[in-house]
């Protein structure tokens, strides 16, 4: 089975921190992605990568960065957390654009 | 520009009673491909289906069914005899046939099923 694995379930962090979000996959996916969830929004991705050291920006990137240095691991940095970040991230890896992607269990991040 | 929509933003029904949740996806390309997911309360989203743009057959699936429809931009996703466990959030997604884009995801339907 495909898994994908998130460091965190639960986070809370305060303002200004920096916060990362790790991401891995063990199926071999080219593509890795990163998305937020909120009430009435839906998922709305942040950025993702389709190879090692490459990244996309996606619909909302401001105020979050990425690192993908080995093909497994795609991780999310909050460079200065700040409280409407407060969400739930989900990661998501995929092999092609076109296939279905495999999501992790979330991590929920709380920003007091 | 690709975009899905799922107007209904949440249902509420009583168990064993069928539940249509609905989609309609824009998109200028021929070929593309339709999915649809399942999130339940747990947080992790369930991949249920992918269809691709040249393949209109209804798919069954035990109690799951998915109508496509092209000519009305449709790709919808009855539940037969619901029952609680179906309770979660489903969100339709459209994806490119190719080159590294991603999906594009409705805003999700929540659907809560009653005992």
């Amino acid at each position: 089975d495909v898994k994908v694995t998130q460091s965190s379930r639960y986070l809370v962090k305060r303002t200004g921190e920096k916060v990362f979000l790790e991401c891995v996959q063990d199926m071999d996916h080219e593509n890795m992605f990163w998305y937020r969830q909120d009430p009435g929004l839906g998922l709305r991705l942040i950025y993702f990568s389709y190879d090692v050291k490459m990244k996309e920006k996606g619909d909302i990137p401001e105020g979050y960065s990425v690192s993908r240095e080995k093909k497994e691991r795609f991780s999310l940095i909050l460079e200065s957390a700040s409280t409407n970040q407060t969400s739930m991230y989900l990661c998501a890896s995929g092999q092609a654009s076109y296939n279905e992607q495999f999501f992790g269990p979330g991590t929920r991040l709380t920003v007091l | 520009a690709q975009k899905v929509t799922q107007a209904q933003t949440e249902i509420s029904v009583v168990e064993k009673e069928d539940v249509t949740l609905d989609c309609v996806y824009e998109t200028r390309d021929t070929t593309y491909y339709l999915f649809w997911y399942k999130q339940p309360p747990s947080g992790e989203l369930v991949f249920l289906i992918r269809r691709n743009s040249f393949d209109e057959q209804n798919e069954i699936s035990g109690r799951y069914s998915w109508n496509f429809q092209k000519s009305t931009s449709s790709f919808n996703f009855t539940i037969t005899a619901s029952q609680v466990v179906d309770s979660a959030v489903y969100f339709c997604a459209l994806s490119y046939p190719s080159g590294n884009t991603p999906l594009v995801f409705g805003k999700g339907t929540r659907l809560s099923v009653i005992a």
